[in-house]
């Protein structure tokens, strides 16, 4: 089956360390996009991609890192300057032909400084 | 500043009670409003897509209507396995299609 598949699921972080989200899909979507949600806050785009070796900040982009080398691959680097990196991580993957789908999700990476 | 905006926060029915969400946005431009279920742990999953006002959308006890100003998720004789947080997200004229998001409603649905 068709997805979008996140890894790991939960991811601990040491002060001071670089962790990368992983995400793969295997839809043939055009674009990928990272979301942070935090409780009770709506998702916020961190970054975004439409074509292979393109990528964009979104409104959160301090303290991450994205690259996109394979359609089927964008993986989220948080950096040690990301403050607060406590979240749950989304990404999502989109066929620009066919907007009217909107979104398609993976389960998430939540991921937990300690 | 195009915002989305979604209320209540939280409702809480019992079993049978129908009500509805609200998602109300201002924009320059609506492309598209979509919404979306989340369950505790897990992404969105997609629901509904409107793009004109008086458009309107149903699926089992789910229906989604848009007018010019706001989205009215209704929910009839709901059961406990319609509880989770329900999004609304509108995709802008230019937000280089990119999706804004609402906060989101929890809703609990009690036996």
């Amino acid at each position: 089956d068709g997805g979008i598949t996140q890894s790991p699921k939960y991811l601990f972080r040491k002060e001071g360390q670089n962790v990368t989200l992983s995400c793969e899909q295997n839809l043939n979507h055009d674009a990928m996009y990272w979301y942070r949600q935090d409780p009770g806050q709506g998702l916020r785009l961190i970054y975004y991609s439409q074509i292979v070796n393109d990528f964009q900040k979104g409104d959160i982009a301090e303290g991450y890192s994205v690259s996109r080398e394979k359609k089927e691959s964008f993986p989220l680097t948080v950096t040690s300057a990301q403050k607060n990196p406590t979240a749950f991580y989304l990404c999502a993957s989109r066929s620009l032909p066919q907007e009217n789908y909107g979104y398609t999700f993976g389960s998430g990476t939540r991921l937990t400084v300690v | 500043e195009d915002q989305v905006t979604q209320s209540p926060e939280a409702l809480r029915l019992q079993e049978g009670e129908s009500s509805s969400l609200n998602c109300s946005y201002t924009v320059s431009g609506l492309r598209g409003l979509f919404w979306y279920r989340q369950d505790p742990g897990k992404g969105p999953e997609f629901l509904f897509t409107l793009y004109s006002a008086g458009e309107e959308k149903e699926k089992e006890r789910l229906k989604a209507t848009l007018t010019k100003k706001e989205s009215f998720l209704h929910i009839t004789a709901p059961k406990p396995e319609d509880s989770a947080t329900y999004l609304c997200a509108v995709h802008f004229s230019g937000s280089a299609r990119q999706l804004t998001f609402g906060s989101g409603t929890q809703l609990t649905v009690l036996p």
